[in-house]
């Protein structure tokens, strides 16, 4: 089975912080996704990234960046961690050609003080 | 412009009966579709999918029932048992790829003994 591992299940930093939240896969899967997750507001795309080094803005990148200097690692970038970032991280990282969509990690839940 | 519509945040069914979940889309350009189940603190896990090209797919005690005429998806769950009990996403990709995603907001299903 596929393995999507966060690093921290939680995380509590305070405004203005730098935040680095880690996400790896074990799969050599070349495409991989950040969602956050807010209650009545779903999952929502923040970046995706289709191969090493490459990336692309979701729905919702401002107040992020990524990194993807390894295929199997896909990291989230909070340049300067605000209140309304507080919320459920979920890496995700996508199964080539099958019908399973997504194998999501367990989650990171990080509170901005 | 919410794409993928879930527009029962709860539903609460007893043991034994159906369950069934509806999903709205609006993009007629989505062709897979998927359903994803999440218990809280963990990340969202397949339940199943269905291509555009059919109307059901079956697996055990979920069915998923296509209607592209009216763009309209559901979930039934039977027997529906306490373990369903979770937040459940309808979600929607384009060309077939699943290669990105767009989820719709959930509904907290609730199964009482």
């Amino acid at each position: 089975d596929v393995k999507v591992t966060q690093s921290s299940r939680y995380l509590v930093k305070r405004t203005g912080e730098k935040v680095f939240l880690e996400c790896v896969q074990d799969m050599d899967h070349e495409n991989m996704f950040w969602y956050r997750q807010d209650p009545g507001l779903g999952l929502r795309l923040i970046y995706f990234s289709y191969d090493v080094k490459m990336k692309e803005k979701g729905d919702i990148p401002e107040g992020y960046s990524v990194s993807r200097e390894k295929k199997e690692r896909f990291s989230l970038i909070l340049e300067s961690a605000s209140t309304n970032q507080t919320s459920m991280y979920l890496c995700a990282s996508r199964v080539p050609g099958g019908g399973y969509g997504y194998t999501f990690g367990s989650g990171t839940r990080l509170t901005v003080v | 412009d919410q794409q993928v519509k879930q527009n029962s945040p709860s539903l609460s069914v007893q043991e034994g009966r159906i369950s069934i979940l509806n999903c709205d889309y609006t993009n007629s350009m989505f062709d897979y579709f998927l359903w994803y189940k999440k218990y809280p603190a963990e990340g969202p896990t397949f339940l199943i999918s269905i291509s555009s090209i059919k109307d059901k797919n079956e697996d055990g005690r979920f069915t998923v029932f296509l209607n592209k005429s009216a763009k309209h998806l559901s979930l039934h769950i039977v027997p529906s048992q306490p373990g369903d009990s979770a937040v459940y996403f309808c979600a929607a990709s384009v060309g077939g790829s699943n290669y990105k995603l767009t989820f719709g907001k959930g509904t907290l299903l609730t199964v009482n003994p």
